[in-house]
């Protein structure tokens, strides 16, 4: 069975602050791909990034990178310099390549920015 | 805009009721995959087409069916709608079969779905 958890239900911080998500996840397969999603306020989903369990290198976009740890099974997430429009709720997920295409979501972290 | 249309954006029906949810892809994409988002059970993923044929199974429940039409638009039905149906309904689609995870899946903007 796969599961995300993301500990942290709410997170408020002001304006060019530095926050990171934490990410765990549980999984029986040796292959698989884990995800970042954003859900702002008007409700759509938008991928954030994929990375597979082969690759442990992190990964830098701009204000946003990762650091995947197979070691600890942690796939954070950090936000450098937090503007008001990063408040959203951000989910991370998980897609084995048993029964590949079923995607195991985390409860998701609200992030609230405050000017 | 993803690319990904899905309609309605709302629906208010009644217990008991059957409602069908239209999905239409990105233009290429081979995948659609339906996914569940309610205050109590989060984000669920429910079912996924690959080219017409179905090819990943999530936490669907008997009542719902979902199919891949020839021109690759999706539908989702709910039938013998219960209160606790009621939630945000996303399509995805992706080019290839997401094996893997190897594909990207954009998502459309949901359908709210309101059961009284």
């Amino acid at each position: 069975a796969q599961k995300v958890t993301q500990a942290q239900t709410e997170i408020s911080v002001v304006e060019k602050e530095d926050v990171t998500l934490d990410c765990v996840y549980e999984t029986r397969d040796t292959t698989y791909y884990l995800f970042w999603y954003k859900q702002p306020p008007s409700g759509e989903l938008v991928f954030l990034i994929r990375r597979n369990s082969f690759d442990e290198q992190n990964e830098i976009s701009g204000r946003y990178s990762w650091n995947f740890q197979k070691s600890t099974s942690s796939f954070n997430f950090t936000i450098t310099a937090s503007q008001v429009v990063d408040s959203a709720v951000y989910f991370c997920a998980l897609m084995g390549n048993t029964n590949a295409g079923k995607s195991t979501f985390g409860d998701g972290t609200t992030l609230t920015v405050k000017p | 805009d993803s690319g990904v249309t899905q309609t309605p954006k709302h629906l208010i029906t009644a217990t008991g009721q059957r409602v069908t949810l239209r999905c239409s892809p990105r233009s290429g994409d081979l995948s659609v995959y339906w996914y569940q988002q309610s205050l109590d059970q989060g984000l669920q993923f429910l079912i996924q087409y690959y080219n017409g044929e179905e090819r990943a199974k999530g936490n669907i429940l008997e009542r719902f069916s979902a199919q891949q039409f020839p021109d690759l638009h999706s539908e989702l039905n709910l039938s013998s709608l219960e209160l606790g149906d009621s939630a945000l309904y996303f399509c995805a689609s992706s080019e290839r079969q997401g094996i893997i995870g190897t594909d990207t899946q954009y998502f459309g903007p949901g359908t709210r779905l309101t059961v009284l």
